[in-house]
This record gives structure tokens, sequence and C-alpha cells, in this order.
């Protein structure tokens, strides 16, 4: 069974705008992270926002936020006056269990001006 | 700071060569992985590491070995390279289980 599903391939966005990522997850564990990456055309994985199960505030980073709701099983990345630099793929991460970080298939998120 | 260190960042194999990726890190992290990322897939563990002397597979594991020696190297083998091993190979480390992880710049393979 899929543990991270991310149901948009492709999300697009004009500058400016907030956009919502997508991402649901599926864990019987009590503990577990949740984490966001970008990872732009260049190809470097960049961490973004990280959000604790246990935690009971939503995580922020900036522009970033992650709208974290657990009896859902969601974590969605919320990313707010989107700019063009923004353009990238974005990967939503589960850890579990012991140690294994599964990914999603990821969005590819394209900002237009 | 140096990071986590790839080598190399291409490399092309002919099927059943065999070929180790290096991955080094200065960060002394306990946690290291190993990932393939395909196209329309996302990335994928092969195999990981919680510290030296202890590996575990991922879920994709098979055509590849690991060893974990030390805290800073956590390489990569490929034993008889196969057409579907064709991929950008990703290593990783972080300090804790719910750390971020610090990814190296890849490496990108071709198995023809």
């Amino acid at each position: 069974a899929q543990k991270i599903t991310q149901t948009q391939p492709g999300m697009f966005v004009q500058e400016k705008e907030a956009v919502t990522l997508d991402c649901t997850y599926d864990t019987s564990d009590q503990s577990y992270g949740l984490f966001w990456y970008k990872q732009p055309s260049s190809g470097e994985m960049i961490f973004l926002i990280y959000q604790g199960s246990y935690d009971e505030q939503n995580a922020t980073e900036g522009r970033y936020s992650l709208n974290f709701q657990k009896a859902r099983k969601s974590a969605n990345l919320v990313i707010s006056a989107s700019q063009l630099g923004d353009s990238a793929m974005y990967f939503c991460a589960m850890r579990e269990g012991r140690d294994k970080l599964i990914f999603g298939t990821g969005t590819r998120l394209q900002v237009f001006p | 700071n140096a990071g986590v260190t790839q080598t190399p960042k291409f490399q092309v194999l002919k099927t059943g060569q065999s070929m180790t990726l290096q991955c080094a890190q200065d960060m002394n992290h306990e946690y290291m992985s190993w990932y393939r990322q395909d196209p329309g897939m996302g990335l994928r563990l092969i195999h990981y590491s919680v510290g030296a002397g202890i590996t575990d597979q991922g879920e994709v594991p098979n055509g590849y070995n690991v060893s974990r020696s030390t805290t800073e190297d956590f390489p990569l083998r490929l034993l008889s390279a196969a057409p579907s091993q064709t991929s950008v190979y990703f290593c990783a480390s972080s300090y804790g289980r719910y750390q971020p992880q610090h990814f190296g710049d890849g490496t990108r393979l071709s198995i023809l």
C-alpha cells in the first residue's frame, strides 16, 4: 500500500499567490515525522519543513507552512507569496519505524508571472 | 562545510560490470541512506544505516550491497549492473531519526 500519496502531479500558481501542495500518509505508528523537500531543475534535494506527529502546532518556516491534520492523515505544504524561484518538484516524505524515510512521487510546481 | 559528498557525479557502465558509488559525510551523522530516483517514482530507499556496523534494507535492495565501517562513509556497490539500475542515486545523512536529511548532489548512472 502507498505510504505517501501526492495526488497532484503538477500545479500552476501565479507569482505572489499562495499554493497548497497535498500530501496524505498512511501509518499505524504513533510516532512519526513528516518532511517536505524541494528539488529544483538542478537536481539537489533541499529540506523545507518538518512536522512531528506529536507536535500540536503546525510547522512554519518563512513562507512555508505545513497544514497538519492528524486525524485525516494529511500534511499539506502551503507556500505563501509564490516566487518564480519556487518552480520545482516538491516531495513529501515520512519517517516511520526503524528510520526508513519514504517519499511520495512528487508534485511539479510551476510559478508564472 | 563539505556536507554529503558523492562520487562520481556521472557514470556509464556496461551490463554485468560492477562498481561502487562513494558517499562521505563530515557532519558526524549516525544515519545514512541511499536512494534511487526514477522518473515518476519519486525517491525509493535502497539501503540505510543507523550507525557504523549497522545496515538494513529499504524498499528496493536487490542488486545492491552496502557496508558501514566508519561513521563517515557509506558506499553502495552494484554487484552486476543491469539496465534497470539506470537511475539517479542520492546519498543522504541525518543527525537523528527526526532530523532532516542532508542530501548529496547525486550520481547519474547509466547502464548500457
